[in-house]
């Protein structure tokens, strides 16, 4: 069974551009969610989908979205990139139960110059 | 805002030696706690999902407990090997079925071979 897959895996942006990070859940998983983990910082929850609607958000400007199609395939994009965006950008597939365990990719690696 | 706390921030231990860290969090509105395990350029990797006042649970030479009425979790590893270093998250989910998890900022263990 194929794990979480995100793409790409680096990805060097200048100030003021924009980005779209991929994640592919497991098979059979609906529910995607996005944390970002700046150094010092844990992961940050950004926002989790389920059956392409967004279910929950996190504490974060409305420049960072995602969407979620109907293969549960998720992306995340931020516009108008800041140099405080570069961190490594994680999402994680759930599948059953609110209380599993969630499955993560392991990462995009994000560096806005 | 919900908050995660992890002791010791970074722990270093010989080979053989046990050793344990402390997960606090909220105890309202608690639905479970999930330990995972993060080694360096990998995913991080669940360890245990805990939902039950009183909950311990076992993988190997690892095992946690739970008090959600006192708010923390413990993770005890016994007889620490080399492999075992790592970054240990322990992640707090509220309310059912929100699939949104609040990360505390880790434990980062180095086994000293």
């Amino acid at each position: 069974k194929a794990g979480v897959t995100q793409t790409p895996r680096y990805l060097i942006k200048t100030r003021g551009q924009q980005v779209t990070l991929s994640c592919s859940p497991i098979s059979g998983h609906r529910s995607v969610s996005w944390y970002q983990q700046t150094p010092g910082q844990g992961l940050q929850f950004l926002f989790e989908y389920f059956s392409e609607t967004q279910r929950n958000k996190g504490n974060f400007p409305g420049r960072f979205s995602g969407r979620q199609f109907s293969n549960s395939r998720s992306e995340m994009n931020v516009s108008t990139l800041e140099l405080g965006d570069s961190a490594l950008y994680l999402c994680a597939s759930k599948g059953g139960a609110g209380n599993t365990e969630a499955f993560f990719g392991q990462g995009t690696r994000l560096t806005v110059v | 805002i919900l908050n995660v706390e992890q002791s010791p921030q970074s722990l270093h231990v010989q080979e053989g030696d046990s050793t344990n860290f402390t997960c606090s969090f909220p105890s309202s509105n608690f639905y479970a706690l999930h330990w995972y395990r993060w080694e360096t350029a990998k995913s991080p990797e669940a360890l245990f999902v805990m939902t039950l006042n009183g909950d311990e649970k076992k993988k190997g030479r690892i095992s946690a407990t739970l008090n959600t009425k006192e708010g923390y979790s413990y993770l005890y590893i016994k007889g620490s090997q080399p492999e075992d270093s790592a970054t240990y998250l322990c992640a707090f989910e509220t309310g059912a079925g929100s699939y949104q998890l609040t990360f505390g900022k880790g434990t980062k263990l180095s086994v000293i071979p």
